[in-house]
Formats: structure tokens, sequence, C-alpha cells
């Protein structure tokens, strides 16, 4: 089992240009979780997905879009990048949102610089 | 509002010596507490968990960790740290907020290994 994998590893954008960071987990997890990591600020929750066809906001969903493709895959979506954004994206996964405290299981992140 | 803090941001230990970390979370019910690691460019790895029973609980590579529930903490120990410890480490709570676990990190502690 890969677990929890994350394209890009590493990206550089403009300032304004658009893109998609890819998730995908071969755990038949039901839940799916984006979080960004900056320093100082441990993890911040910025959309989770609690089953496939659901998606909800987290802490910090300003900025971003996210898709809930198939119960696989869940993408995260800068529509706008700003400076603001240049940050570390980690994916996660569990078995459900509400279960007894489901343990999340991250992906190896997605470094991003808006420049 | 539920909080999980980590007094120290870095700490420095020589191999062989012990480790202590600490956290301490704010929550009204029965937490559910997590110690994640994170190496150098890597993702999250899940070290332990504590969701009830025994007070002191086993995880991977070594490490434990105490709940103690009077002083609001779940501090994480090992008896003899190799250099390989070298990592950033994470403590988080798991609230069940607006229908779905959020777990809340700690800003983490950066633990460095002398030789």
């Amino acid at each position: 089992n890969a677990g929890v994998t994350q394209t890009p590893k590493f990206q550089v954008l403009k300032t304004g240009q658009s893109m998609t960071l890819q998730c995908a987990q071969d755990m038949n997890h039901n839940s799916m979780y984006w979080y960004r990591q900056d320093p100082g600020m441990g993890l911040r929750l910025i959309y989770y997905s609690a089953s496939e066809g659901t998606t909800d906001k987290g802490e910090v969903p300003n900025g971003y879009n996210v898709s809930r493709l198939n119960k696989r895959e869940f993408s995260l979506r800068l529509e706008s990048a700003a400076p603001s954004q240049t940050s570390v994206y980690f994916c996660a996964s569990s078995e459900s949102v509400d279960g007894d405290a489901d343990t999340q299981y991250f992906g190896p992140g997605t470094r991003l610089t808006v420049l | 509002a539920q909080s999980v803090t980590q007094p120290d941001i870095h700490i420095t230990v020589s191999e062989g010596a012990s480790l202590e970390l600490r956290c301490n979370y704010s929550y009204g019910a029965t937490p559910y507490l997590f110690w994640y690691v994170q190496s150098p460019g890597q993702g999250l790895q899940l070290l332990l968990k504590y969701f009830s029973g025994d007070t002191l609980v086993q995880g991977i590579k070594g490490f434990e960790a105490e709940f103690k529930r009077s002083q609001s903490s779940f501090n994480l120990r090992k008896p003899s740290v190799h250099w390989s410890d070298a990592a950033e480490y994470f403590c988080a709570v798991v609230t069940f907020s607006g229908g779905y676990n959020k777990l809340i990190f700690g800003a983490g502690t950066r633990l460095a290994v002398h030789p």
C-alpha cells in the first residue's frame, strides 16, 4: 500500500496563477482532508470531505476550492494564487469523520511557493 | 475553545540522553490525543495515540506518552534518544465540532540531537 500520495512535491507559482494539488489514498478510507502547515502554527484544516460526494470548509478555506473526484481522490485548487498561500500542503485520510477519533494518515506534502 | 500548547519550540539533547516533550491541551470532555512526528521534508507519521484506558501509551520507535487528566497534559518521552529522532513533533487533540472529527495541532517542537 502506498498510503496517501500527493503530487506535485514542489511548485512555484506567480501571483494570480492557478493550480491544482492532487491527493489519492489507497486505504479505502471514507474521509479526506487538506491542511496547510506554516511555521509556528502547526497544521490548519482547509477543507475536508466526510465521504464521496461531500465537501465542507475547515478553519482556513478562503482562496481554495476542493473536489472529491471519487472515493480515492481529493484535489485542492488555488484559483488565483497569492503570496499568503505560500505554505506546505498536506492531504490526509481517515476511516470516517465521526468515528471514535479515527486516526488520520498523512501524505508527504506539497511545498508551494507563490512569488 | 479547544487548543493544544507545546511550550517548547526547540529542544536539543545529546544522543543517548532521555527526552520529554511537553503537551498541554484544553478540552472539556475526555480527549483523544495523538503525537505525530515529521522528519525533514516528510509527511506526518503517527507515533502513538490515547483514546481511553491505560494512561501510559506505548508507541513506535520506543516512544511513550502519559495522559494526566489533572494536569491536562500528554507528554511524550523516550529513555534514550537516537540521532535519527531529530525531527519535529506535533501533539494533537481531536474535537467533535461541526459534525466532524477536527484534529487540532500544537505548533510543534523541533528536536535536535547532538552526537
